[in-house]
């Protein structure tokens, strides 16, 4: 199982609410990342959480908030977002340590922020 | 300054047709080279993953190059079919294990 599934697929919030995002593999790995992408452009890297420890934070605003509850497992709790947050989210896991490690990607999640 | 650039921006061709995508780096030091395809609103999904001394990968019809000394990679795609319309993005990883360094992507559209 090469299977890294997202939820929702799609969410809209307006900006007071809260809401979160979950991440799931089955895979073993303990790396666990989080990206967001606008149209037509790459991913860019939010957070890096390495054996359920946050390892990476890339300057992300306080209202965008990681969780790792368990290795499988990882959330983006999301609160007082703006419109300019809307965009694909994206999960993504792979093995640790040195090594060409694939990044498997889930399918995303689309916010859009009202 | 680490980049990735890829070339053509998007491209065109009829089906069973082939085409080659192009990538320059400018990362240092150089961990390993890959090619995603990505569909609109879906993730990425690899084709392959390139080391230093790794010189040509194929994945079905997929063939990847890397020639580390001019640091360029291509993609080759071979009879192309629509399903292969997509984005294709060149990733180069440096020194850290985290994080990649993404190119633009090249749009590529198969018409019948």
């Amino acid at each position: 199982d090469t299977e890294v599934t997202q939820t929702p697929k799609h969410l809209v919030m307006g900006m007071t609410n809260k809401k979160s995002l979950k991440c799931e593999q089955h895979m073993g790995h303990r790396a666990m990342y989080w990206y967001k992408q606008k149209a037509k452009k790459p991913p860019e890297l939010m957070f890096v959480y390495s054996y359920e420890k946050l390892s990476i934070n890339e300057s992300v605003p306080s209202r965008f908030s990681p969780e790792c509850p368990n290795s499988s497992l990882l959330n983006l709790h999301l609160h007082a977002l703006q419109p300019e947050d809307s965009a694909l989210y994206l999960c993504a896991s792979s093995q640790e340590g040195q090594g060409p490690w694939e990044q498997y990607f889930g399918p995303g999640t689309r916010l859009t922020v009202t | 300054k680490n980049q990735v650039e890829q070339s053509p921006q998007s491209l065109i061709i009829l089906e069973g047709k082939n085409c080659t995508l192009q990538c320059n780096y400018t990362v240092s030091p150089f961990s390993n080279l890959r090619w995603y395809k990505q569909d609109t609103g879906r993730g990425p999904v690899s084709l392959t993953i390139m080391t230093f001394s790794e010189n040509t990968k194929s994945n079905g019809r997929y063939t990847a190059t890397l020639d580390a000394d001019t640091k360029q990679s291509s993609l080759h795609i071979t009879a192309s079919q629509l399903s292969d319309s997509a984005s294709y993005i060149c990733v180069v990883r440096g020194a850290s294990n985290y994080q990649l360094i993404w190119g633009a992507g090249t749009k590529l559209i198969i018409k019948p």
